[in-house]
């Protein structure tokens, strides 16, 4: 597509649930990064794809959270039991090759745990 | 590992006032640096790039930004805010090398009072 595509853009879910969150990026690009964005944090590494292996994982927060991608396409980061504080927006961004930067970030997926 | 800073939780500026926006990274070498502006409800958008050559780099909406390694700052100006420009803006470095995982700072919300 012509952007990078998250869904579901919000999402509430009840705390112990565990949650699917799916970002589509741009056709083509290679590399897939997902970020967390909580309130007054910025944006906080998660996991970083390129094609479908995962060389750095180290922004997982716990065992709770994890991601694959498949088809060097579609990814999706799993939640589970999730907690109040996994509260936040999380985005996703695609990259055709590091030679240019030009990363292109998703609208974001809204988690609420309530 | 690199990091930045944004001394700035939030600044208000009147319509029509010139803006600057601070940005202090801390990398080894010289960093591919970055200026992003999120509008409520969306992604990221890049207004800009620092990777090579003249220091002072031109972006789009009438954005500029200065990198002075002397005092390892990339901050970001505008000449005449506007009311649209209101939205929460963030500096980001990536290492020139490896795969390239953008480090983001915590963002300036800026407000545009009448």
């Amino acid at each position: 597509g012509a952007g990078v595509s998250q869904s579901p853009s919000n999402k509430v879910t009840e705390k112990g649930k565990d949650v699917e969150l799916r970002c589509d990026p741009i056709s083509g690009h290679t590399a897939l990064y997902w970020y967390r964005q909580s309130l007054g944090q910025g944006l906080e590494f998660l996991i970083y794809f390129q094609g479908n292996s995962a060389p750095d994982k180290s922004g997982l927060p716990s065992d709770r959270f994890s991601a694959e991608r498949t088809g060097g396409s579609v990814s999706t980061l799993t939640i589970q039991r999730t907690q109040q504080e996994d509260s936040a927006v999380y985005l996703c961004a695609s990259l055709l090759n590091r030679d240019n930067y030009g990363y292109t970030f998703g609208s974001g997926t809204r988690l609420t745990v309530v | 590992a690199q990091s930045v800073t944004q001394p700035d939780i939030h600044i208000t500026v009147s319509e029509g006032a010139s803006l600057e926006l601070r940005c202090n990274y801390s990398y080894g070498a010289t960093p591919y640096l970055f200026w992003y502006v999120q509008s409520p409800g969306q992604g990221l958008q890049l207004l800009l790039k620092y990777f090579s050559g003249d220091t002072l780099v031109q972006g789009i909406k009438g954005f500029e930004a200065e990198f002075k390694r002397s005092q390892s700052s990339f901050n970001l100006r505008k000449p005449s805010v506007h009311w649209s420009d209101a939205a929460e803006y963030f500096c980001a470095v990536v290492a020139n090398s490896g795969y390239s995982t953008l480090t983001f700072g915590k963002g300036t919300m800026l407000l545009v009072s009448p």
